[in-house]
């Protein structure tokens, strides 16, 4: 039972353009969101988060959306750039607890 | 630079090999992770240790085994593994209080041959 969900396996955007990373989930008492951006044959490295008393986080290029009512987050990244292709996944926990929770990524691809 | 370093970064090994994967965090964290990637699933959880205690063994064939020596270091030791083991084997570190981010090493690449 996957309680994170990426549904987009890839994605492909030109350059200066804006992306769109969406991620679903279906426990409610997920509290804290998180996104990490990977490259292939390194970890994952932490991007952003938003706490579930925000709608909005933003830092720079990247702003996350947390809608509770859908149980969907979105991290926007504007304006791309080739050096943001990376695979994406996000992420969720309950509480102050330590079970992160993955969604399977979306590979984002930004065409020069 | 992450603050969690993992070594070997690529492993290939025999089904009847003994090999360890070694992790070590430069964080202060007192909660570290065992994750598996394979081919399009989502990040595995595999072992949770915290305060170098193991508080997690989501259902991990014996022939993985977790050491938590101290809160900066975690081991797994692998022995007789499967063809099917071969993945992405990812160590990560967090505080347990607060608004905790966990973050992760760069991986070791494990080859069952």
């Amino acid at each position: 039972d996957q309680q994170v969900k990426q549904n987009s396996p890839s994605l492909s955007v030109q350059e200066g353009r804006i992306s769109i990373l969406n991620c679903d989930y279906t426990n409610s008492m997920f509290d804290y969101f998180l996104w990490y951006k990977k490259y292939p044959a390194e970890g994952p490295t932490f991007l952003i988060s938003i706490s579930s008393i925000k709608d909005k986080n933003e830092d720079g290029r990247f702003t996350v959306f947390l809608n509770k009512s859908a149980k969907h987050l979105s991290l926007h990244i504007v304006p791309s750039q080739p050096g943001d292709s990376a695979v994406y996944f996000c992420a969720a926990r309950v509480g102050t607890g330590n079970q992160f929770y993955f969604g399977t990524g979306t590979s984002l691809t930004v065409i020069p | 630079e992450t603050g969690v370093t993992q070594t070997p970064r690529h492993l290939v090994m025999g089904m009847t090999n003994k090999k360890s994967l070694k992790c070590e965090q430069h964080l202060g964290h007192n909660a570290m992770y065992w994750y598996k990637q394979s081919a399009k699933k989502p990040l595995e959880l595999m072992f949770v240790y915290n305060f170098k205690e193991q508080t997690e063994n989501n259902s991990v064939p014996s022939r993985f085994s977790p050491e938590c020596p101290n809160s900066s270091h975690l081991f797994l030791h692998l022995h007789t593994l499967q063809p099917e083991d071969s993945a992405l084997y990812l160590c990560a570190s967090s505080q347990l209080q607060g608004r905790n981010t966990i973050y992760f090493g760069e991986g070791s690449w494990l080859t069952v041959v």
